[in-house]
């Protein structure tokens, strides 16, 4: 799989949107991007994944640049229940069980009043 | 509400005795995972199954054992030949296929600690 850069910690003041950036240059064309995010404590909870094509939920927004080799999350007005490791993940379209998520050490974010 | 749940919360031991780790889904989920995490680290994979009375290793499945004997539950053994078994253990559960439209959905885990 794919191997993901992230900054280590990021801080967004409470309201504001908070922009996660991820880098994954090697990216295949048969590779997802996930992410996924960790309060302290609990077990990693899904937010949003893509292709190629940028994505919306209710939680975030997904931008994937046009090469694919990086992409953002955007929490668009955060609050402070968004404090959080937030991990920026690829993996194969087709995978299998086996090829479970390679969670690294993602990006710590910060909400403050 | 389907979901995962993982018992206990937190769980002491005494070093040299074996500890099983119980891990419940209602998701209809065939796919299921166990993944250790330590401090300031990511999730290391220890086991995985896709389907009842069939599991594989993962990355570090050495000192563990798990059995698959419904598909509902997915029990891991941390067993006393486990060097270094504290750590914050969490089960996860995904369709088989695992492909894109198949997200892993996690328990709140267990935090184990062997003194």
């Amino acid at each position: 799989d794919a191997k993901t850069t992230q900054p280590t910690s990021m801080d967004c003041a409470e309201g504001r949107a908070a922009n996660l950036p991820c880098n994954h240059s090697t990216i295949s064309g048969n590779e997802y991007v996930y992410w996924y995010r960790q309060i302290h404590s609990q077990g990693p909870q899904y937010i949003i994944h893509g292709l190629k094509n940028n994505e919306t939920n209710e939680m975030a927004s997904l931008i994937i640049t046009e090469d694919r080799k990086s992409s953002t999350l955007i929490l668009p007005h955060a609050t402070l229940r968004d404090t959080a490791v937030y991990y920026c993940i690829v993996r194969p379209i087709l995978a299998q069980a086996g090829t479970a998520l390679i969670f690294g050490k993602g990006t710590t974010l910060s909400v403050s009043s | 509400d389907g979901g995962i749940t993982q018992s206990p919360k937190y769980l002491f031991r005494k070093e040299g005795q074996n500890v099983t780790l119980s891990c419940e889904q209602n998701l209809n989920h065939d796919a299921m995972y166990w993944y250790r995490q330590d401090p300031g680290q990511g999730l290391r994979l220890i086991y995985y199954s896709q389907i009842v009375n069939d599991f594989q290793k993962g990355d570090i499945a050495e000192g563990y054992s798990v059995s698959r004997e419904k598909k509902e539950s997915f029990p891991l053994t941390v067993t006393s030949a486990q060097k270094n078994p504290t750590a914050f253990y969490l089960c996860a559960s995904s369709t088989p296929s695992g492909g894109p439209n198949s997200p892993l959905h996690f328990g709140n885990g267990t935090r184990l600690t062997v003194t």
